[in-house]
């Protein structure tokens, strides 16, 4: 079952602007992660936070996590037309002991216009 | 060189047919997962192994199979295909890591096209 639930499903910005998706989910996790998918391509993790963090950033990537309204937010500033892709959290969760296995979202489809 | 590669990469054959996708990977790692993508409906788990001799059931494993017959090598078995199982099929790796590390590595994926 998916766990994780990503907001909006589709955006469309301009090249420049900053885009923002959303993740929420069900239970308690050891982390959440993002990925990004280009069309028809495999996935490439971008980006892991732990359950002990609340914001994350990698290049122009920003990640914020808010455990108590299990929730987190993907934030891509000054965006370009190669950031055009479906973006995925996934997450980890805390109850699998060692039967360990991501749980999830079904995507966010950015395109960002030239 | 491509860590985890998939074998092929579209395939199109017809209802009743077997089918055997195959992922092999260079990164060493234990744990191996197949999903498939459907529009809408996210990434599904298929089956997953955490070792050569540990062998899971995932959410939709009815009318699949799979065998890991090295750390290297997870092979994904359509056994008499059926045209709901058009999909885009992926392969992941991931090491086993102690928490709260679980990072998945995907292959390039296979387009089935199930007529």
């Amino acid at each position: 079952s998916q766990q994780g639930e990503e907001d909006p499903q589709a955006l469309s910005i301009q090249e420049g602007e900053n885009a923002t998706m959303n993740c929420s989910y069900k239970t308690s996790i050891n982390n959440l992660q993002w990925y990004r998918q280009n069309s028809g391509r495999g996935l490439v993790h971008l980006i892991l936070i732990r359950s002990n963090e609340r914001e994350k950033h990698s290049g122009r990537l920003r990640v914020t996590l808010d455990t108590s309204k299990k929730s987190s937010s993907l934030l891509i500033t000054a965006s370009r037309a190669a950031d055009t892709a479906s973006y995925f959290c996934a997450t980890d969760p805390r109850h699998a002991g060692n039967n360990r296995k991501l749980i999830w979202g079904l995507g966010t489809s950015l395109a960002v216009n030239p | 060189d491509a860590d985890v590669t998939q074998t092929p990469r579209n395939r199109i054959t017809k209802t009743g047919k077997r089918i055997m996708l195959e992922c092999s990977q260079t990164k060493g790692h234990d744990r191996m997962y197949w999903y498939r993508q459907d529009p809408g409906l996210g990434l599904r788990l298929i089956y997953y192994s955490f070792d050569v001799k540990d062998i899971n059931k995932g959410e939709i494993s009815d009318g699949y199979s799979v065998s890991r017959q090295a750390q290297a090598k997870f092979s994904l078995s359509l056994e008499s295909a059926i045209p709901n199982q058009t999909a885009l099929y992926f392969c992941a790796t991931s090491d086993l890591a102690p928490a709260p590390y679980n990072e998945q590595f995907f292959g390039p994926g296979t387009r089935l096209t199930v007529l």
